[in-house]
């Protein structure tokens, strides 16, 4: 099983700052099989980023993700309002189960 | 616009059994892999299993496997999860999620997108 270990676990910012989120696996995730998903509270989570660096349809351009092998990064370049919420990373790769790491709460400070 | 539904969650007694189901639509729903992931209250999310278009091909978080089958009727653009000798740490939000699709022998595009709005299950005396 792969393990993805997120860091950090709160990440307090204001509006405008720049976020950089982490997404570390225990071990290589095939074909940078990552994707990164935002959940509000009391809403089902969101596809923002596939294949590592993919940005899904209607997502904007604020939202960039990079990385390969096991070492993957989210970032938001400049926040806004409706971007604190909880964000997760997931390998969907050839590596039973699909985990997911543990989520960064990004909250306004 | 794809649309995923959950239904079939609620209250039971550990040991018993429940099924949810996940009506598609918007999609061709039989040209997808198809996946259940759940969220304990106030916890992150757990991949729970995944079947392949034409559900000959099934797989199962390790902590499920022999208690939960998931299945799927193409016909009736739905997926289930028959969960037996359910725990209390079964006690989740269950969505259901579109995966990806199988082109020559290879799944391709199976992040999880879109999600249904997930139904409660509380396993609970």
């Amino acid at each position: 099983e792969i393990v993805l270990t997120q860091s950090p676990g709160t990440l307090s910012l204001s509006p405008g700052e720049r976020a950089t989120l982490s997404c570390r696996a225990s071990q290589s995730v095939s074909g940078n099989s990552l994707a990164w998903y935002q959940q509000k509270p009391g809403q089902s989570p969101r596809l923002l980023i596939y294949g590592a660096s993919s940005r899904d349809t209607g997502i904007p351009d604020r939202f960039s993700g990079s990385g390969s092998g096991t070492d993957f990064t989210l970032t938001i370049s400049r926040l806004e309002p409706e971007d604190f919420a909880v964000y997760y990373c997931q390998q969907y790769g050839n590596s039973l189960p699909y985990t997911f790491g543990q989520g960064t709460k990004l909250e306004i400070k | 616009e794809v649309q995923l539904v959950e239904s079939g969650g609620g209250l039971v007694q550990p040991g018993g059994s429940l099924r949810l189901s996940c009506a598609a639509s918007g999609l061709t729903f039989s040209s997808y892999w198809m996946s259940w992931v759940r969220q304990a209250p106030g916890k992150g999310l757990e991949w729970v299993a995944n079947i392949n278009e034409d559900g000959s091909e099934k797989h199962y978080l390790d902590s499920v496997k022999g208690r939960f089958t998931i299945s799927r009727d193409n016909a009736k653009n739905s997926m289930y999860l028959q969960m037996n000798s359910l725990r209390g740490e079964d006690t989740a939000l269950y969505y259901c999620a579109r995966g990806g699709r199988t082109v020559r022998g290879l799944i391709i595009g199976n992040w999880l997108d879109p999600w249904g709005q997930g139904t409660l299950v509380t396993v609970s005396s």
